[in-house]
């Protein structure tokens, strides 16, 4: 089955600095990959997504970059700010046995900003 | 507000007992989808269900089970609860099963915390 890796697991960085999650997936079938954040004792939340016809999207400070060659892609947080700080979720879209999508998600992210 | 409901927030039960969480989506949506996750653990797909159907299955254990009635609300059963069961069970919705620009975004619940002692 489909299969989603997240790196790194823990990242700390100052505000005002730039901060990347990378994740790989295994599916060469998968053609979405949403991005959630969840604050702590929170809900996931979609903070943006892609499909795999787009190479890159950005919306204000938040860039997802896909690979589908290289089953890659990537979030770019740019200028960090401390209420950026929770735990980023990749997913990737995957088919089931029953043919229809799933969301396999990455084991997450917690990202750190210090003032 | 994501405009998906889940109830009860908080469940404290004991080991062997039986719960039942409920989800009610979004106006409109049809898919349900059923997600555990453990103490700083990601999110673990169990099921799905659209349009009152089930449509993927994930590592949903067998002493769990799930359905969704016709006004599209959603529970989920789990059975004969041992310790490692307590966790965060998140429900979410999405307007279709997997069609469709946006079709396949999915809007989570609060959560069910499960305490099993």
């Amino acid at each position: 089955g489909e299969n989603v890796e997240q790196h790194p697991s823990t990242l700390s960085v100052q505000e005002g600095d730039s901060a990347v999650i990378k994740c790989t997936y295994s599916d060469s079938a998968s053609n979405y990959f949403p991005w959630y954040k969840q604050e702590l004792g929170k809900r996931p939340q979609l903070i943006i997504d892609i499909r795999s016809n787009v190479g890159e999207k950005k919306d204000q400070r938040i860039a997802v970059t896909l690979n589908k060659t290289a089953k890659h892609f990537s979030l770019h947080i740019t200028e960090t700010q401390p209420e950026d700080s929770a735990v980023y979720f990749c997913a990737a879209s995957s088919k089931s046995n029953t043919g229809f999508q799933k969301l396999v998600f990455g084991t997450g992210t917690r990202l750190l900003v210090s003032p | 507000d994501s405009g998906v409901t889940q109830t009860p927030k908080h469940l404290i039960t004991a080991t062997g007992q039986r719960v039942t969480l409920r989800c009610s989506p979004r106006s409109g949506d049809l898919s349900v989808y059923w997600y555990q996750q453990s103490l700083d653990q990601g999110l673990q797909f169990l099921i799905q269900y659209y349009n009152g159907e089930e449509r993927a299955k994930g590592n949903i254990l067998e002493r769990f089970s799930a359905q969704q009635f016709p006004d599209l609300h959603s529970e989920l059963n789990l059975s004969s609860l041992e310790l490692g069961d307590s966790a965060l069970y998140f429900c979410a919705s999405s307007p279709s099963a997997d069609s469709g620009t946006g079709g396949r975004i999915q809007y989570f619940g609060a959560g069910t915390r499960l305490s099993v002692l």
